[in-house]
Protein backbone atom coordinates (compact mmCIF):
# COMPACT_ATOMS: atom_id res chain seq x y z
CA UNK A 1 0.00 0.00 0.00
CA UNK A 2 1.36 3.22 -1.21
CA UNK A 3 -0.51 5.48 0.34
CA UNK A 4 0.17 8.11 3.22
CA UNK A 5 0.58 6.29 6.45
CA UNK A 6 -0.09 7.90 9.54
CA UNK A 7 0.44 6.50 13.38
CA UNK A 8 -0.59 5.93 15.89
CA UNK A 9 -4.28 5.67 14.84
CA UNK A 10 -5.47 6.89 18.29
CA UNK A 11 -3.68 8.28 21.42
CA UNK A 12 -4.38 9.10 24.72
CA UNK A 13 -2.38 11.72 26.79
CA UNK A 14 -3.41 13.31 30.30
CA UNK A 15 -3.08 16.93 30.91
CA UNK A 16 0.98 17.97 29.92
CA UNK A 17 1.98 15.19 29.05
CA UNK A 18 3.36 14.94 25.18
CA UNK A 19 2.03 13.95 21.98
CA UNK A 20 4.29 12.58 18.75
CA UNK A 21 2.38 11.72 15.54
CA UNK A 22 4.09 10.20 12.65
CA UNK A 23 3.52 11.18 9.12
CA UNK A 24 5.08 8.70 6.19
CA UNK A 25 4.05 10.66 2.63
CA UNK A 26 2.76 8.64 -0.45
CA UNK A 27 6.46 7.07 -2.13
CA UNK A 28 7.80 9.57 -4.28
CA UNK A 29 6.24 12.59 -2.18
CA UNK A 30 8.30 15.19 -1.00
CA UNK A 31 6.08 17.59 0.39
CA UNK A 32 4.15 17.15 3.98
CA UNK A 33 0.87 18.84 5.13
CA UNK A 34 -0.11 18.29 8.51
CA UNK A 35 -4.70 19.61 9.25
CA UNK A 36 -6.34 19.04 12.38
CA UNK A 37 -10.53 18.83 12.55
CA UNK A 38 -12.70 19.09 15.33
CA UNK A 39 -16.13 17.63 15.59
CA UNK A 40 -18.06 18.07 12.88
CA UNK A 41 -15.58 20.48 11.36
CA UNK A 42 -13.64 21.24 8.22
CA UNK A 43 -9.69 20.69 8.37
CA UNK A 44 -7.88 23.61 9.35
CA UNK A 45 -3.83 23.88 7.85
CA UNK A 46 -1.24 23.99 10.21
CA UNK A 47 1.81 23.44 8.76
CA UNK A 48 3.66 22.44 5.16
CA UNK A 49 7.10 20.90 5.57
CA UNK A 50 9.49 19.88 2.73
CA UNK A 51 12.51 17.36 3.18
CA UNK A 52 14.17 19.31 6.18
CA UNK A 53 12.71 22.85 5.72
CA UNK A 54 9.29 24.33 7.29
CA UNK A 55 7.53 25.88 4.33
CA UNK A 56 4.48 27.30 6.02
CA UNK A 57 3.52 27.24 9.66
CA UNK A 58 1.47 30.06 9.50
CA UNK A 59 -1.40 28.09 10.80
CA UNK A 60 -0.03 26.30 14.03
CA UNK A 61 -0.17 27.91 17.61
CA UNK A 62 3.25 29.45 18.40
CA UNK A 63 3.42 27.77 21.60
CA UNK A 64 3.61 23.91 22.42
CA UNK A 65 3.35 22.90 18.93
CA UNK A 66 6.32 22.03 16.56
CA UNK A 67 6.46 19.66 13.41
CA UNK A 68 9.65 18.62 11.49
CA UNK A 69 10.52 16.37 8.45
CA UNK A 70 13.97 15.16 8.57
CA UNK A 71 16.08 13.83 5.87
CA UNK A 72 15.03 10.21 6.74
CA UNK A 73 12.32 9.06 8.50
CA UNK A 74 8.74 10.23 8.70
CA UNK A 75 7.26 13.63 9.49
CA UNK A 76 6.69 14.28 13.13
CA UNK A 77 3.77 16.79 14.70
CA UNK A 78 4.33 17.55 18.43
CA UNK A 79 2.76 18.60 21.07
CA UNK A 80 4.18 19.38 24.37
CA UNK A 81 2.53 19.50 27.71
CA UNK A 82 -1.35 19.19 26.06
CA UNK A 83 -4.00 20.67 26.97
CA UNK A 84 -8.05 19.04 26.42
CA UNK A 85 -8.13 21.52 24.11
CA UNK A 86 -6.10 20.01 21.61
CA UNK A 87 -7.97 17.17 21.57
CA UNK A 88 -8.88 16.48 17.59
CA UNK A 89 -8.38 14.43 14.61
CA UNK A 90 -4.67 15.23 13.01
CA UNK A 91 -4.65 14.61 9.25
CA UNK A 92 -1.58 14.35 7.18
CA UNK A 93 -1.02 15.15 3.73
CA UNK A 94 1.08 14.88 1.15
CA UNK A 95 1.72 16.04 -2.65
CA UNK A 96 3.96 15.45 -5.46
CA UNK A 97 5.51 18.85 -5.86
CA UNK A 98 4.78 21.63 -3.83
CA UNK A 99 1.98 24.71 -3.53
CA UNK A 100 -1.57 23.73 -2.94
CA UNK A 101 -2.63 23.47 -6.06
CA UNK A 102 -0.87 19.97 -6.48
CA UNK A 103 -3.63 17.61 -5.47
CA UNK A 104 -3.33 16.34 -1.95
CA UNK A 105 -3.44 12.86 -0.49
CA UNK A 106 -4.49 12.03 2.69
CA UNK A 107 -4.02 9.87 5.46
CA UNK A 108 -6.22 8.10 7.87
CA UNK A 109 -5.18 10.54 10.57
CA UNK A 110 -4.57 10.23 14.13
CA UNK A 111 -7.49 10.93 16.83
CA UNK A 112 -5.55 12.35 20.17
CA UNK A 113 -7.51 12.23 23.06
CA UNK A 114 -6.67 14.23 25.87
CA UNK A 115 -7.55 13.35 29.22
CA UNK B 1 -9.48 35.46 4.04
CA UNK B 2 -10.82 33.27 2.10
CA UNK B 3 -13.40 30.94 3.02
CA UNK B 4 -16.09 28.55 1.86
CA UNK B 5 -19.64 28.04 2.90
CA UNK B 6 -21.15 24.52 2.17
CA UNK B 7 -24.84 24.11 2.48
CA UNK B 8 -26.57 22.48 3.53
CA UNK B 9 -24.71 21.76 6.54
CA UNK B 10 -26.75 18.19 7.25
CA UNK B 11 -28.99 16.18 5.08
CA UNK B 12 -30.75 13.00 5.50
CA UNK B 13 -32.68 11.27 2.57
CA UNK B 14 -34.30 8.73 1.38
CA UNK B 15 -32.61 6.03 -0.41
CA UNK B 16 -33.61 6.40 -4.76
CA UNK B 17 -33.63 10.73 -4.39
CA UNK B 18 -31.49 13.41 -6.07
CA UNK B 19 -29.86 16.00 -3.70
CA UNK B 20 -27.68 18.55 -4.53
CA UNK B 21 -25.00 20.13 -2.35
CA UNK B 22 -23.33 23.68 -2.22
CA UNK B 23 -19.97 24.97 -1.61
CA UNK B 24 -19.93 29.15 -1.99
CA UNK B 25 -17.24 31.35 -1.50
CA UNK B 26 -17.07 35.33 -2.35
CA UNK B 27 -13.71 34.71 -3.47
CA UNK B 28 -12.07 33.10 -6.26
CA UNK B 29 -10.56 30.02 -6.02
CA UNK B 30 -8.02 28.76 -9.08
CA UNK B 31 -9.72 25.07 -8.23
CA UNK B 32 -11.54 23.31 -6.39
CA UNK B 33 -12.15 20.00 -4.93
CA UNK B 34 -14.38 17.67 -3.46
CA UNK B 35 -13.50 15.05 -0.59
CA UNK B 36 -15.22 12.26 0.88
CA UNK B 37 -14.64 11.48 4.59
CA UNK B 38 -16.09 8.25 5.82
CA UNK B 39 -15.66 8.10 9.98
CA UNK B 40 -12.30 7.19 11.60
CA UNK B 41 -10.88 7.98 8.59
CA UNK B 42 -9.29 10.71 6.41
CA UNK B 43 -10.49 12.71 3.40
CA UNK B 44 -10.38 10.34 0.22
CA UNK B 45 -10.46 12.90 -3.24
CA UNK B 46 -13.14 12.71 -5.39
CA UNK B 47 -12.57 15.32 -8.00
CA UNK B 48 -10.55 18.21 -8.88
CA UNK B 49 -12.57 21.10 -10.89
CA UNK B 50 -10.15 23.81 -12.95
CA UNK B 51 -11.95 25.87 -15.57
CA UNK B 52 -14.82 27.73 -14.96
CA UNK B 53 -17.92 26.58 -16.13
CA UNK B 54 -16.41 22.71 -15.93
CA UNK B 55 -18.70 20.02 -15.40
CA UNK B 56 -17.11 16.62 -14.10
CA UNK B 57 -18.89 13.46 -13.92
CA UNK B 58 -18.14 10.02 -11.64
CA UNK B 59 -20.49 7.74 -11.61
CA UNK B 60 -23.56 9.51 -10.29
CA UNK B 61 -22.13 12.09 -8.71
CA UNK B 62 -21.83 15.56 -11.12
CA UNK B 63 -19.51 17.94 -10.08
CA UNK B 64 -20.01 21.45 -11.42
CA UNK B 65 -17.79 24.38 -11.12
CA UNK B 66 -19.00 28.04 -11.36
CA UNK B 67 -18.54 30.03 -14.01
CA UNK B 68 -16.83 32.86 -11.82
CA UNK B 69 -14.99 30.19 -10.01
CA UNK B 70 -16.58 30.80 -6.79
CA UNK B 71 -18.73 28.49 -6.52
CA UNK B 72 -19.39 24.49 -7.04
CA UNK B 73 -22.19 22.29 -6.59
CA UNK B 74 -21.87 18.44 -6.47
CA UNK B 75 -25.36 16.99 -7.15
CA UNK B 76 -25.74 13.39 -6.66
CA UNK B 77 -28.26 10.74 -8.68
CA UNK B 78 -30.43 8.22 -7.22
CA UNK B 79 -28.62 8.14 -3.70
CA UNK B 80 -27.31 4.81 -2.29
CA UNK B 81 -26.91 4.08 1.34
CA UNK B 82 -22.62 4.09 0.50
CA UNK B 83 -22.97 7.32 -0.25
CA UNK B 84 -23.45 8.17 3.06
CA UNK B 85 -20.55 10.42 4.59
CA UNK B 86 -18.95 13.85 4.90
CA UNK B 87 -18.41 15.91 1.85
CA UNK B 88 -16.01 18.30 2.04
CA UNK B 89 -14.83 20.88 -0.54
CA UNK B 90 -11.46 22.99 -0.77
CA UNK B 91 -9.54 25.25 -2.65
CA UNK B 92 -5.95 26.56 -2.57
CA UNK B 93 -5.27 29.52 -0.45
CA UNK B 94 -3.96 32.62 -2.71
CA UNK B 95 -0.62 33.06 -2.23
CA UNK B 96 0.09 29.90 0.12
CA UNK B 97 0.57 26.23 0.14
CA UNK B 98 -2.33 24.82 2.05
CA UNK B 99 -5.91 24.24 1.28
CA UNK B 100 -8.99 25.82 2.77
CA UNK B 101 -12.11 23.78 3.73
CA UNK B 102 -15.11 24.54 3.50
CA UNK B 103 -16.88 22.88 7.25
CA UNK B 104 -18.77 19.67 5.36
CA UNK B 105 -21.89 18.46 4.75
CA UNK B 106 -23.12 15.52 6.63
CA UNK B 107 -25.39 12.88 3.99
CA UNK B 108 -27.32 10.27 5.46
CA UNK B 109 -28.75 8.16 2.97
CA UNK B 110 -31.72 5.91 4.36
CA UNK B 111 -32.04 2.15 2.99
Amino acid sequence: NAGVMQNPRHLVRRRGQEARLRCSPMKGHSHVYWYRQLPEEGLKFMVYLQKENIIDESGMPKERFSAEFPKEGPSILRIQQVVRGDSAAYFCASSSTGGAGNEQFFGPGTRLTVL
Amino acid sequence: TQLLEQSPQFLSIQEGENLTVYCNSSSVFSSLQWYRQEPGEGPVLLVTVVTGGEVKKLKRLTFQFGDARKDSSLHITAAQPGDTGLYLCAGPSRGAQKLVFGQGTRLTINP
